[in-house]
């Protein structure tokens, strides 16, 4: 199975701490992305990782967010002092290299639900 | 910053009917792909257009990318209820990141 794996599929968590979702993108895929998607709402952008290039944070919400790449392939993404309104579905997507024009199509996994009571 | 905008926000059809989404960019794309999403899914990528202008066919579905490279439309003839979710359109331009549109969900009505 060649997928993208995330890990958990749920969390449930009191607000105030802190969260770290990870994510096992497809073998050889060079681009990562995270994304969040609150619910019946579109997908918005947090983070791209390309390589071992440094990553593009321009849609992290907040401070409290953060992310890394380990050697190129796990990322984990993590929520410090959560909020209310950080509850949603945190998705990762992997592909081959963006390119200028064309580009790949992008892997999701099933993603994580984030519950914050 | 460059926005992406889906319409209708919603579609009921019959089964049998046709259903047509339409994307708008405020800003010139590179590209543009389309992604579904069943309930409970995860996007799952249908196709991408890069030329002005471009048509391209899956079975049913048709795709079509405008001429000035800023909107683009999804079009299903004779839905079936396997069509059933929420279409995105995700707008690409060199050297920034993917703006998803807010999507549009679709139900087919048996």
């Amino acid at each position: 199975g060649a997928g993208v794996s995330q890990s958990p599929s749920n969390k449930v968590t009191e607000k105030g701490k802190d969260v770290e979702l990870r994510c096992d993108p497809i073998s050889g895929h060079t681009a990562l992305y995270w994304y969040r998607q609150s619910l019946g709402q579109g997908l918005e952008f947090l983070i791209y990782f390309q390589g071992n290039s440094a990553p593009d944070k321009s849609g992290l919400p907040s401070d409290r967010f953060s992310a890394e790449r380990t050697g190129g392939s796990v990322s984990t993404l993590t929520i410090q002092r959560t909020q209310q309104e950080d509850s949603a579905v945190y998705l990762c997507a992997s592909s081959l290299a963006r390119g200028s024009v064309s580009n790949q199509p992008q892997h999701f996994g099933d993603g994580t639900r984030l519950s914050i009571l | 910053g460059q926005q992406v905008m889906q319409i209708p926000q919603y579609q009921h059809v019959q089964e049998g009917e046709d259903f047509t989404t339409y994307c708008n960019s405020s800003t010139t794309l590179s590209n543009i792909q389309w992604y579904k999403q069943r309930p409970g899914g995860h996007p799952v990528f249908l196709i991408q257009l890069v030329k002005s202008g471009e048509v391209k066919k899956q079975k049913r579905l048709t795709f079509q990318f405008g001429e000035a490279k800023k909107n683009s439309s999804l079009h299903i003839t004779a839905t079936q209820t396997t069509d059933v979710g929420t279409y995105f359109c995700a707008g690409y331009n060199y050297g920034q990141n993917f703006v998803f549109g807010p999507g549009t969900r679709l139900s087919v009505l048996p």
